[in-house]
């Protein structure tokens, strides 16, 4: 059974605060490594797909890295803002296979 | 044009009636899933479907099962319809020849009352 693992399961940062959480996955037949980002109510969005050992990936103010060999990927998000609260999946595929999701860090922004 | 898009957004039924959930996507992709969003708000794979095929069955009551009428719907059938099937459920689809990510729809709120 695959494990998919992210922590914490949930964290409050201050407004301004920078942060970084992580996603542990299978280290054996690694084929990609996705991050989403899930605002309450609404759907998952894809904010990465990463897929080479070393990637380091940026979108404005959140960035991740991949390490496959060990098995984990971090998401920084730089300066928190109140928009960034939401619930922050990470998902790992198999060659050919199904997408196996984490069960998510929930973020909460403090203003 | 909604990549992902299911029907109804909200559903509230009785229990032991038999319910639909649709779910189409225009993408071209061939893999489509059925997640649960459970009571902690954790997101689980139901069924994937790849080119009318089901690959993954995780353990799920039978009660649940998925009909692919063509490769672009992935509809989800309930029957004997359970207090504790309330949930949201997540459609959502990826080519997994690509390396892209997986799209979403908006969610069903189920509500068994």
């Amino acid at each position: 059974i695959l494990n998919v693992e992210q922590s914490p399961q949930s964290l409050h940062v201050q407004e301004g605060d920078s942060t970084n959480f992580t996603c542990s996955f299978p280290s054996s037949n690694f084929y990609a490594l996705h991050w989403y980002r899930w605002e309450t109510a609404k759907s998952p969005e894809a904010l990465f797909v990463m897929t080479l050992n070393g990637d380091e990936k940026k979108k404005g103010r959140i960035s991740a890295t991949l390490n496959t060999k060990e098995g984990y990927s971090y998401l920084y998000i730089k300066g928190s803002q109140p928009e960034d609260s939401a619930t922050y999946l990470c998902a790992f595929k198999e060659a050919g296979d199904k997408i196996i999701f984490g069960k998510g860090t929930r973020l909460h922004i403090l203003p | 044009d909604t990549a992902v898009s299911q029907t109804p957004k909200y559903l509230v039924t009785q229990m032991g009636n038999d319910k639909s959930i649709k779910c189409e996507q225009n993408l071209g992709h061939d893999t489509m899933y059925w997640y649960k969003q459970d009571s902690k708000k954790f997101l689980k794979i139901m069924f994937s479907y790849n080119n009318k095929e089901l690959i993954i069955n995780e353990t799920v009551p039978n009660r649940f099962s998925p009909k692919s009428p063509d490769k672009a719907h992935l509809n989800l059938h309930i029957n004997s319809l359970e207090l504790g099937d309330s949930a949201v459920y997540f459609c959502a689809s990826e080519d997994p020849r690509m390396n892209t990510e997986a799209f979403f729809g908006q969610g069903t709120r189920l509500t068994v009352v």
